[in-house]
C-alpha cells in the first residue's frame, strides 16, 4: 500500500466550477501538508501548505486537511482554465521536512 | 530572478553511455534534491543534499551518483544509464525558513 493515494483523474470540469481534490495517507505521523500545481513542461510549484489539522484559505483556493479520517483536500472555487494543471499532495514528518512523500497528481482540465 | 536550472532538458541516449544532469541555483538555498516523476509512480526523491559536501540516499538511489561541491551546484551523475531510468527528472531547493520546495523545469531522459 502507497503511504500517499490520489486519484490520477483525469478530471474535466466546465469554467465556474467548485473543483475538489484528494488525497489519503496511511502514516498518521504526518504533520505537514502541501499542494503542488504542476503545468504540463514545468516543474511543480507550491500552492498551499498547513500543519496539522484544519482549513487554510488563499483567494479562491482551500486546503482542508482531517487527521482523523487521515485525508486531506483542495477546493477551488470560480475555476478557471488557467487552472488546468496536475495537482500533487506532499506530506511530511516532524523533523523529517526533508522527505516529502508525494501523491501520483490528479490531472484537472478546467474548459470555457 | 530566483531559478533552478537544469541541462540538458531533453536526452535521448543508449544504454551504458555515461550522462551527467546538471543542477544550478541562485537562491543560495542548503537544501538540494533530485526527483523522478513516472506514470503511476509519481515524484520520488532519488538523492538530496543538506549542504555542500553532504548528500544523502533518498528512495530510489540506486543507478545515481551525485556530489555537492558548491552550494550553487548539484548534478546527477548516470555512470551506466539503462532504460528504467528513462524518466522525468527534477532538480529541486528548498527554502530553509518555509519548507517550499522550488523546482527546475525538468530533464526528460530516454534510454534507449
Amino acid at each position: 500500500q502507497k503511504e500517499v493515494e490520489q486519484d490520477p483523474g483525469p478530471l474535466s470540469v466546465p469554467e465556474g466550477a467548485i473543483v475538489s481534490l484528494n488525497c489519503t495517507y496511511s502514516n498518521s505521523a504526518f504533520q505537514y501538508f502541501m499542494w503542488y500545481r504542476q503545468y504540463s513542461r514545468k516543474g511543480p510549484e507550491l500552492l498551499m501548505y498547513t500543519y496539522s489539522s484544519g482549513n487554510k484559505e488563499d483567494g479562491r483556493f482551500t486546503a482542508q486537511v482531517d487527521k482523523s479520517s487521515k485525508y486531506i483536500s483542495l477546493f477551488i472555487r470560480d475555476s478557471q482554465p488557467s487552472d488546468s494543471a496536475t495537482y500533487l499532495c506532499a506530506m511530511s514528518r516532524p523533523y523529517n521536512t526533508d522527505k516529502l512523500i508525494f501523491g501520483t497528481g490528479t490531472r484537472l482540465q478546467v474548459f470555457p | 530572478e530566483a531559478q533552478v536550472t537544469q541541462n540538458p532538458r531533453y536526452l535521448i541516449t543508449v544504454t551504458g553511455k555515461k550522462l551527467t544532469v546538471t543542477c544550478s541555483q541562485n537562491m543560495n538555498h542548503e537544501y538540494m534534491s533530485w526527483y523522478r516523476q513516472d506514470p503511476g509512480l509519481g515524484l520520488r526523491q532519488i538523492y538530496y543534499s543538506m549542504n555542500v559536501e553532504v548528500t544523502d540516499k533518498g528512495d530510489v538511489p540506486e543507478g545515481y551518483k551525485v556530489s555537492r561541491k558548491e552550494k550553487r551546484n548539484f548534478p546527477l551523475i548516470l555512470e551506466s544509464p539503462s532504460p528504467n531510468q528513462t524518466s522525468l527528472y527534477f532538480c529541486a531547493t528548498r527554502d530553509s525558513n518555509t519548507g517550499e520546495l522550488f523546482f527546475g523545469e525538468g530533464s526528460r531522459l530516454t534510454v534507449l
